[in-house]
């Protein structure tokens, strides 16, 4: 059966304070592996999909690699608007529209 | 354009009722997911369906849940008799081609209390 963990649960940081967030998988034949900005009440907003090993995408202050057991998103000089539940999901070689999402990350960045 | 609109964002029901969640996907869009978060757990895959078809209900449980996707109007989620195991938040997926992992909308969801 396939597995997405992430860790930490949560994490506080200081405005400006650099920090990693992770993504554990086994997904049989990975063929994508996502991430997603979830705010309360809201559902999730897709924010990168990484398909090999050795691969990253950045967007503003995000950065995500990929490896081949798991992915990373640094956070380079937070903001307090970048406080959210970011969730991990992966997509198996044997389907590609079922995403197996992790338990998320709660990210609090304080001014 | 609009994005993926569910009502009703929050719905409460009394053990034993139906509930019954909308979904309508981003124009243009003709295939929609369904996902359900329980608390403290992460989304799980329930269902994918296209206009009056049923791909994929690996992920739905075996009683009471029902979908549809009918020609004209919204998709429904339909829970039977619900338990207060059913509490949970509940959303909706579009996507325009098919199998589009890549390109999914999720709406805002809709939190569905079981008292």
């Amino acid at each position: 059966e396939d597995q997405v963990t992430q860790s930490p649960e949560a994490l506080r940081l200081q405005e400006g304070e650099s920090s990693s967030l992770n993504c554990s998988y086994t997904v049989s034949g990975l063929r994508g592996l996502f991430w997603y900005r979830q705010d309360p009440g809201k559902g999730p907003e897709f924010l990168f999909t990484l398909y090999s090993a050795g691969e990253e995408k950045e967007k503003e202050r995000l950065k995500a690699t990929l490896t081949k057991k798991e992915s990373f998103l640094h956070i380079t000089a937070p903001k307090p608007e970048d406080s959210a539940t970011y969730l991990c999901a992966g997509l198996s070689g044997g389907s590609n529209y079922k995403l197996t999402f992790g338990k998320g990350t709660l990210l609090t960045v304080n001014p | 354009n609009a994005g993926v609109m569910q009502n009703p964002r929050h719905l409460v029901r009394r053990r034993g009722q139906e509930a019954r969640l909308r979904c309508s996907p981003m124009k243009g869009h003709s295939h929609v997911y369904w996902y359900r978060q329980l608390p403290e757990e992460g989304l799980k895959f329930m269902v994918y369906l296209q206009k009056e078809n049923i791909i994929d209900e690996s992920g739905m449980p075996k009683e009471r849940f029902s979908a549809e996707f009918p020609k004209e109007g919204p998709s429904i989620l339909r829970i039977q008799q619900v338990v207060r195991g059913d509490s949970a938040a509940y959303f909706c997926a579009s996507s325009q081609t098919q199998g589009g992992a890549e390109e999914l909308f999720f709406g805002s969801g809709t939190q569905l209390s079981v008292l």
